[in-house]
């Protein structure tokens, strides 16, 4: 049983293009992260968020954690092809650091 | 430098063999980590070191065998090399062992077991 569905998981889009990156589960967590990997390398961390609610920006990426802090989005505005990539949902249950994925979303952006 | 480094990042062996990967960190941090990357890119924790002490154990087989000399380091041994081992095993480490901390990972290690 996945208890991190992110969808979609693979997204081809033109230069320019918004996307939205969905993150979804049935249970409550602590705090959220979002990573980015690229081919050959490992995951590193873009955002965290720990409030329901909230909502963090970070150029053109929008981060939201959902108001009962179990889902959360990831709006790319005007991608680029740089923005190329894995991206990865990551969500922590009660305190421990302990980190459960989503399967990840492969978004290509063509030029 | 390399905050997180493993070593090696490709490994190609036969089954029945046993390996090992090594895994350092210069920044400093309490926690390490290994996670499992499989072919379909889902990631999975393994297991979690705070202080050279374990804290986490996700059910691995026990043909893997983890080994944290000091609080820097972070090896992980595996016994019996199966097919279904064949995955990017990705060392990791952080501050805390607690949540919303960043968590740093390294390139990882691709383990072919043929």
């Amino acid at each position: 049983t996945q208890l991190l569905e992110q969808s979609p998981q693979f997204l081809s889009i033109q230069e320019g293009e918004n996307l939205t990156v969905y993150c979804n589960s049935s249970s409550v967590f602590s705090s959220l992260q979002w990573y980015r990997q690229e081919p050959g390398e490992g995951p590193v961390l873009l955002v965290t968020v720990v409030t329901g609610g909230e909502v963090k920006k970070l150029k053109r990426l929008t981060f939201q954690f959902g108001d009962a802090r179990k889902d959360s989005s990831l709006h790319i505005t005007a991608a680029q092809p740089g923005d190329t990539g894995l991206y990865l949902c990551a969500g922590a249950k009660g305190n421990t650091g302990k980190l459960i994925f989503g399967q990840g979303t492969t978004l290509q952006v063509k030029p | 430098d390399t905050a997180v480094s493993q070593t090696p990042k490709y490994l190609v062996t036969q089954m029945g063999n046993d390996k090992s990967i090594k895994c350092e960190q210069n920044l400093g941090h309490d926690t390490m980590y290994w996670y499992k990357q499989d072919s379909k890119k889902f990631l999975k924790i393994m297991f979690s070191y705070n202080n050279k002490e374990l804290i986490i154990n996700e059910t691995v087989p026990n043909r893997f065998s983890p080994k944290s000399p000091d609080k820097a380091h972070l090896n992980l041994h595996i016994n019996s090399l199966e097919l279904g081992d064949s995955a990017v095993y990705f060392c990791a480490s952080s501050q805390e062992e607690i949540s919303g901390n960043t968590i740093y990972f390294g390139e990882g290690s691709w383990l072919t077991v043929v």
